[in-house]
């Protein structure tokens, strides 16, 4: 299994720009989610989707929208990129709900807007 | 308004010596509590999780939670240079479906 996989790993783009960031999970998982993480922050909820279906905005959803395509595919849209939007964008999955259940987390894309 | 708090460090401590990592949140009815690692350029892995007061052993791993004083701390005995890396805690907070992160501290293990 390959767990949670993301692309691109790596990403740069101009300001303005648009691009999504692609999320799988072969878990059989209910629960998606896309994080940011930037130096000295934490880990930051951008959307979450409890099950196919659904998604709620987490803490900094501002800028982004998401899709949940079906159970295994959780994509993160940015429309028009700015530079407040570089940082390192982390996927995870959960069976369940995430007060019992452990988050899975992908590799990461390591975005930069330029 | 949902706080998790840590230390960001670092935290140095020699091969062989207990490390001990805090975090302290910010709502009593909180009902349950991770610690993630996370290697440098690594994505969160997790270590530990814990949901009732006292002490949860797993290994070198020992996650101690009180929540009449709202703290959840990690130790590490018998600490090695692989152990070095940033924890992350994690709380979910009654009423949410999500968790809430800490900054994490970053332990450094010198050999």
């Amino acid at each position: 299994n390959a767990g949670v996989t993301q692309t691109p790993k790596f990403q740069v783009l101009k300001t303005g720009q648009s691009m999504t960031l692609q999320c799988a999970q072969d878990m059989n998982h209910n629960s998606m989610y896309w994080y940011r993480q930037d130096p000295g922050m934490g880990l930051r909820l951008i959307y979450y989707s409890a099950s196919e279906g659904t998604t709620d905005k987490g803490e900094v959803p501002n800028g982004y929208n998401v899709s949940r395509l079906n159970k295994r595919e959780f994509s993160l849209r940015l429309e028009s990129a700015a530079p407040s939007q570089t940082s390192v964008y982390f996927c995870a999955s959960s069976d369940g709900a995430p007060s019992t259940d452990t988050q899975y987390f992908g590799p990461g894309t390591r975005l930069t807007v330029l | 308004q949902k706080e998790v708090e840590q230390n960001s460090g670092p935290l140095s401590v020699p091969e062989g010596a207990i490390a001990s990592l805090n975090c302290t949140y910010s709502d009593r009815v909180s009902q349950s509590f991770f610690w993630y690692r996370q290697y440098s350029g690594k994505s969160p892995e997790l270590i530990m999780s814990i949901y009732s007061n006292g002490d949860k052993e797993d290994g070198r791993f020992t996650a101690q939670l009180n929540k009449a004083s709202q703290y959840v701390s990690l130790l590490i005995r018998d600490s090695q240079p692989s152990d070095s890396a940033t924890y992350l805690c994690a709380v979910n907070y009654a009423g949410y479906s999500t968790l809430t992160f800490g900054k994490g501290t970053m332990l450094l293990v010198s050999p």
